[in-house]
C-alpha cells in the first residue's frame, strides 16, 4: 500500500530565504506527482505535477523534483515571501488506470515578513 | 468560470439529518473523486467515479452513497449524520491517463451538532 510522507510538518522561515519541502513515498512505481498548495479554510490549488518519466518541473519560483528510484520529491521555493504561507501538499497517483491520488499530511510554511 | 465547483460551502446539521453535497465539474474531465479531510488535516479518499461508474470505494459506512447522474457531476448524499462526519470534503476531478493532474473544488465545511 502507498504512502506518502512530508517532512517536516511545519515550518518558519524569515521572508526572503529560499526552503526545500520534501516528500517521501513507499512504493516507487508511481505514475506521478502533484504538488498543491492549500490555504486556510480554502480548497487545494495545483501548484505542479511531475510525470515519472520527468525529473523536474518549474513554475516561477517553484521547482519541483523527483527521484523515482529513491521515492522522493522536493518543492523548492526561492525568494519566500509572506504570501507563500500556506500548507504544501504533496500526493502520487501509482498507474495510469489509478482512480485516486495519495497524500501527505503536509507542511505548513509560515514566511515571517 | 470555476473549473470545479462545490455546494454548500459550510453545512452545519443535527445529528440523524440526511444531507447532500453536490460537484459540478466543466472540465470535460471523465473521472471524478470525493476526499475527507479530517480534524488533522489528512485527506483520503472515498469514492472515485469514471464515466458515471464507481471504480473505488474505500472502507466508508454505507450511509455515504454517491450519485453520479453524468459525467460532469458527483454528488453525495449523507444519511443519518453522526458527529463524527464532521470533516471538510473535497470534491475533484482528473482525466484518464496523464492530462493535467487533479483539480480540486473549494470544499465543503460539515459540522455535525
Amino acid at each position: 500500500k502507498q504512502e506518502v510522507t512530508q517532512i517536516p510538518a511545519a515550518l518558519s522561515v524569515p521572508e526572503g530565504e529560499n526552503l526545500v519541502l520534501n516528500c517521501s513515498f513507499t512504493d516507487s512505481a508511481i505514475y506521478n506527482l502533484q504538488w498543491f498548495r492549500q490555504d486556510p479554510g480554502k480548497g487545494l490549488t495545483s501548484l505542479l505535477l511531475i510525470q515519472s518519466s520527468q525529473r523536474e518541473q518549474t513554475s516561477g519560483r517553484l521547482n519541483a523534483s523527483l527521484d523515482k528510484s529513491s521515492g522522493r520529491s522536493t518543492l523548492y521555493i526561492a525568494a519566500s515571501q509572506p504570501g507563500d504561507s500556506a500548507t504544501y501538499l504533496c500526493a502520487v497517483k501509482v498507474g495510469a488506470g489509478s482512480y485516486q491520488l495519495t497524500f501527505g499530511k503536509g507542511t505548513k510554511l509560515s514566511v515571517i515578513p | 468560470d470555476t473549473a470545479v465547483s462545490q455546494t454548500p460551502k459550510y453545512l452545519v446539521t443535527q445529528m440523524g439529518n440526511d444531507k447532500s453535497i453536490k460537484c459540478e465539474q466543466n472540465l470535460g474531465h471523465d473521472t471524478m473523486y470525493w476526499y475527507k479531510q479530517d480534524s488533522k488535516k489528512f485527506l483520503k479518499i472515498m469514492f472515485s467515479y469514471n464515466n458515471k461508474e464507481l471504480i473505488i470505494n474505500e472502507t466508508v459506512p454505507n450511509r455515504f452513497s454517491p450519485k453520479s447522474p453524468d459525467k460532469a457531476h458527483l454528488n453525495l448524499h449523507i444519511n443519518s449524520l453522526e458527529l463524527g462526519d464532521s470533516a471538510v470534503y473535497f470534491c475533484a476531478s482528473s482525466v484518464t491517463g496523464r492530462g493535467r493532474g487533479a483539480f480540486f473544488g473549494q470544499g465543503t465545511r460539515l459540522t455535525v451538532v
